[in-house]
């Protein structure tokens, strides 16, 4: 069975700082994908980012880029240049390629402190 | 982008009593959608994967005759939470994919929070 796992339940980072969320994923398959949603306080998940475990190239979205370690099964997200906006709960996610079924982590916390 | 609504987006009910959550796909056709479960600072738990036309596939764990789900279209689910108990009190979240998009994640409704007095 695959596991997520995110061991930073709170952050907190300055406004214009960068900060970095961690997650590790535990599967023994190859094909996957992995996600971070952010759920700010109104609920609606929002996807971030998303990279597909066969590219080596790590995705970035504006101010959003992870660092997907394959073999260390790591997937951390950077925020750069942290917004007020960006204050929220964030979820990394995995999903086996051909289920659409998300596994999600515990979540991080985040606050961008002004 | 493609949006998926639900309805309602809160809603009380007494224990005992049956209430039933919305979700559509407002934009696209989704032969698939799937019923999510979070409780107050945890995380998204997978419920059950609707499937249009056929049964719901529920995940271990989730008993089927309690939560009801029926996906009579391509643009609606519903899930209906039946004999209602405190413990059920949570918030509800629904997702749909596209699959005609190409892409493999899937959108999600805003949520609805049920409350069970």
């Amino acid at each position: 069975a695959q596991t997520v796992t995110q061991s930073q339940p709170e952050m907190s980072v300055q406004e214009a700082e960068t900060v970095t969320l961690s997650c590790t994923y535990d599967t023994s398959e190859s094909n996957y994908y992995l996600f971070w949603y952010k759920q700010p306080p109104s609920r609606q998940m929002i996807l971030v980012i998303r990279q597909e475990a066969y590219k080596q190239q790590n995705a970035t979205e504006n101010r959003f880029s992870v660092n997907f370690q394959k073999a260390a099964k790591s997937f951390s997200l950077k925020i750069s240049d942290s917004q007020l906006g960006d204050t929220a709960m964030y979820f990394c996610a995995f999903m086996l390629s051909g289920t659409y079924k998300y596994i999600f982590g515990t979540g991080t916390r985040l606050k961008v402190l002004a | 982008g493609a949006v998926v609504s639900q309805h309602p987006s809160w809603v009380i009910c007494k224990s005992g009593t049956s209430v039933k959550i919305e979700c559509r796909s407002l934009d696209f056709q989704a032969t698939t959608m799937f019923w999510y479960r979070q409780f107050p600072k945890q995380s998204l738990m997978l419920m059950a994967t609707s499937n249009e036309g056929s049964k719901a596939t529920y995940e271990q764990g989730v008993e089927k005759d309690k939560f009801l789900i029926n996906h009579a279209s391509l643009t609606l689910s519903t899930l209906t939470v039946t004999s209602a108990h405190p413990e059920d009190s949570s918030f509800y979240i629904c997702s749909a994919r596209d699959p005609t998009s190409g892409i493999y994640e899937q959108y999600f409704g805003p949520g609805t929070r049920l409350t069970v007095t």
